[in-house]
């Protein structure tokens, strides 16, 4: 069975602070996600890699960075918190396989006071 | 850009039938998935398609026109664990994967 990990799953941080949301998959995917998730609005894809050091923009980029230095490992990157980013942060693997499913993380719920 | 839409929510009764419509305007079409996701829970797959027509999986089904750009799953026999929400995610260029806002789906006795 797949399992990807996320290594908080509540957060609270402070305006300003810079935010490390760390994700690990350990069944060999090439593909790495991070989604957040607010009501209404659904899930929306931030960044995604599709390689080690590879890293491509998302929908909603802005005021966040990724890092993918191990195949197993992508981090999430806030480098300065600010309330507008309180939401659930989804990470999420894949095969490089069109039909692969994403498996997904159980969430961080993020506030931002 | 990418726009899929669902129902946002929508109530059945036990043993019912559900139909849980999306449709769909990418550039690029790669695939459609299916995902329940329970309340405080993560995700998780239940179908895909990829060429026109319904694939069956027990009392879930999920149906694709690519011409329409339109889905739909159906849920069967529904029970209480059905309650949930569903989101429809179309697989445009790439690997990108683009979600619907979810429909959430109440079971009721």
């Amino acid at each position: 069975d797949v399992k990807v990990t996320q290594s908080s799953r509540y957060l609270v941080k402070r305006t300003g602070e810079k935010v490390f949301l760390e994700c690990v998959q350990d069944m060999d995917h090439e593909n790495m996600f991070w989604y957040r998730q607010d009501p209404g609005l659904g899930l929306r894809l931030i960044y995604f890699s599709y390689d080690v050091k590879m890293k491509e923009k998302g929908d909603i980029p802005e005021g966040y960075s990724v890092s993918r230095e191990k195949k197993e490992r992508f981090s999430l990157i806030l480098e300065s918190a600010s309330t507008n980013q309180t939401s659930m942060y989804l990470c999420a693997s894949s095969l490089e396989v069109e039909n692969s499913p994403l498996h997904f993380g159980n969430g961080t719920r993020l506030t931002v006071t | 850009g990418q726009n899929i839409d669902q129902p946002t929510e929508m109530t059945a009764t036990e043993g019912a039938i559900v139909q849980i419509n999306c449709t769909y305007q990418t550039s690029g079409f790669n695939g459609l998935f299916w995902y329940q996701q329970h309340a405080g829970e993560a995700p998780t797959f239940l179908s895909y398609n990829v060429l026109d027509g319904l694939e069956e999986k027990g009392r879930f089904s999920s149906f694709l026109s690519r011409s329409k750009g339109y889905s739909y799953l159906l849920l069967k026999e529904l029970q209480m664990k059905d309650s949930a929400s569903y989101l429809c995610a179309v697989k445009a260029a790439g690997n990108k994967l683009t979600f619907g806002g979810g429909t959430r789906v109440l079971v009721k006795p």
